[in-house]
């Protein structure tokens, strides 16, 4: 029963390095999603894929790239990392957007230096 | 669009006490609202799923309503145990933009022995 798994669970970047964050769901949901938490801001949508074959921008796209890989699988791309990008990442999955609960990962705990 | 918010920020009472965390939304034609419980640099743990049919849902300890009318939803925690402390985070998604998802900033509630 794994849920949600997210890998690496730590990473420290430099201005201007690129990574994907992985993450990897075996519940057979539709829909995941891509999450940052930032203290004092909360939870912010980054990108979503309702389906496979979709994504779309949540409210903070800029500076990443997503790629739903598979119905099981959701990458998360920096390109060129920042330090504003210095954050928790997390990953979900639901069944389908609107309707179901969402299971969350454990989290990627970025740094950008 | 939809806004969510928790009030308090931060609640401190001793062992045993019963105690109510409140979210508030903005948007009330949500399909559903969602309490999670989140640890000290761990991820998020779904605690309770309530579908915009229902007005409460119970799991052990923990009662969860739901009054769309008001756009408010309440999470009861009976007798708090030093366990119970963590973050308290209530998500709602709206039908206009059921895909995203919006967290409140959370509940920091600490149980003292």
């Amino acid at each position: 029963n794994a849920g949600v798994t997210q890998t690496p669970k730590f990473q420290v970047l430099k201005t201007g390095q690129s990574m994907t964050l992985q993450c990897a769901q075996d519940m057979n949901h539709n829909s995941m999603y891509w999450y940052r938490q930032d203290p004092g801001m909360g939870l912010r949508l980054i990108y979503y894929s309702a389906s496979e074959g979709t994504t779309d921008k949540g409210e903070v796209p800029n500076g990443y790239n997503v790629s739903r890989l598979n119905k099981r699988e959701f990458s998360l791309r920096l390109e060129s990392a920042a330090p504003s990008q210095t954050s928790v990442y997390f990953c979900a999955s639901s069944y389908e957007t609107g309707s179901y609960g969402y299971t969350f990962g454990s989290g990627t705990r970025l740094t950008v230096v | 669009k939809q806004e969510v918010t928790q009030i308090p920020a931060a609640l401190s009472v001793p062992e045993g006490e019963n105690l109510v965390l409140n979210c508030s939304f903005t948007d009330s034609a949500i399909y559903n609202l969602q309490w999670f419980r989140q640890d000290p640099g761990k991820g998020l743990t779904s605690l309770l799923l309530i579908q915009s049919s229902q007005r409460e849902q119970t799991s052990g300890r923990l009662n969860a309503s739901l009054d769309k009318s008001s756009g408010r939803s309440t999470l009861y925690i009976a007798a708090s145990q030093p366990g119970d402390s963590a973050t308290y985070l209530c998500a709602a998604p709206g039908y206009s933009s059921a895909s995203k998802i919006i967290f409140g900033s959370g509940t920091r509630l600490s149980i003292r022995p």
